[in-house]
C-alpha cells in the first residue's frame, strides 16, 4: 500500500522553510527520499533506517518516526534549487524485501525568489 | 548523470507497433528496475530484476516483457500497447544490500512513450 504524502504542493519564497511528510498504514522498516525536477530522472536524497534516526545533508534533513509509521522531510532556508517533486519511498516489514519500494504521490515544491 | 542511461529519450508509437526501451548501468549494480510514473500517479513498480533473475513481476500485462541479458542491462519490450500506458518509464539500478539493510536506486533519465 502506498504511502500518503503531505502536503500535495507548497509554495514558497526564497529562505523559508518547509516541511513534507510521509505516513504509512504499515510498519515501515525504512523510507528513501527522493527529488525529482521536471523532465529529470529522481535523485536520491536519503534513506532511513528504523530506530528513529535523524539524517541530513545541507539544508535538507529527515526524521523518522517508527511509532507513527512516519517520515518528515525539513528543508530549511530553502534555495532556488530546492524546487521539485518530493517522493518518499517506503520499504514495510522486516527488511527482508529490501529492493522493493512504494512512492508515494509525490510533493511538488516550488520556490520562487 | 546517475550512471544509468535509457534510450531511446522519447517514443512515439501506434497500437500495433513493437518497440523495445533500453536500459544501461555504469555503476557495477546488481538489480535492476522498470518503473512506470503516469502523470498524477506514484511511481509505480514493474519488475525487478536481482543478479539477472526476475524477483517481483508487479500484476504488468503482458504486453510489457522485461529482459536482462546481464547485470548492466535492461531490456523492455512492447507490443499491441494502449493509449492509457503512455508514460514515463523509469529504469533503476541498486547494489543489492546485506540482509536487513536498504539499497539506494539509481534512476535513469527515462523514456516518455506516447501510444497512439
Amino acid at each position: 500500500q502506498q504511502p500518503v504524502q503531505s502536503p500535495q504542493a507548497v509554495i514558497l519564497r526564497e529562505g523559508e522553510d518547509a516541511v513534507i511528510n510521509c505516513s504509512s498504514s504499515k510498519a515501515l522498516y525504512s523510507v528513501h527520499w527522493y527529488r525529482q525536477k521536471h523532465g529529470e530522472a529522481p535523485v536520491f536524497l536519503m534513506i532511513l533506517l528504523k530506530g528513529g534516526e535523524q539524517k541530513g545533508h545541507d539544508k535538507i534533513s529527515a526524521s523518522f518516526n517508527e511509532k507513527k509509521q512516519q517520515s518528515s522531510l525539513y528543508l530549511t532556508a530553502s534555495q532556488l534549487s530546492y524546487s521539485g517533486t518530493y517522493f518518499c519511498g517506503t520499504e514495510v516489514g522486516g527488511g527482508g524485501s529490501n529492493y522493493k519500494l512504494t512512492f508515494g504521490k509525490g510533493t511538488l515544491l516550488t520556490v520562487n525568489p | 548523470e546517475t550512471g544509468v542511461t535509457q534510450t531511446p529519450r522519447h517514443l512515439v508509437m501506434g497500437m500495433t507497433n513493437k518497440k523495445s526501451l533500453k536500459c544501461e548501468q555504469h555503476l557495477g549494480h546488481n538489480a535492476m528496475y522498470w518503473y512506470k510514473q503516469s502523470a498524477k500517479k506514484p511511481l509505480e513498480l514493474m519488475f525487478v530484476y536481482s543478479l539477472e533473475e526476475r524477483v517481483e513481476n508487479n500484476s504488468v500485462p503482458s504486453r510489457f516483457s522485461p529482459e536482462c541479458p546481464n547485470s548492466s542491462h535492461l531490456f523492455l519490450h512492447l507490443h499491441t500497447l494502449q493509449p492509457e500506458d503512455s508514460a514515463l518509464y523509469l529504469c533503476a539500478s541498486s547494489q543489492l544490500a546485506l540482509a536487513g539493510k536498504a539499497d539506494t536506486q539509481y534512476f535513469g533519465p527515462g523514456t516518455r512513450l506516447t501510444v497512439l
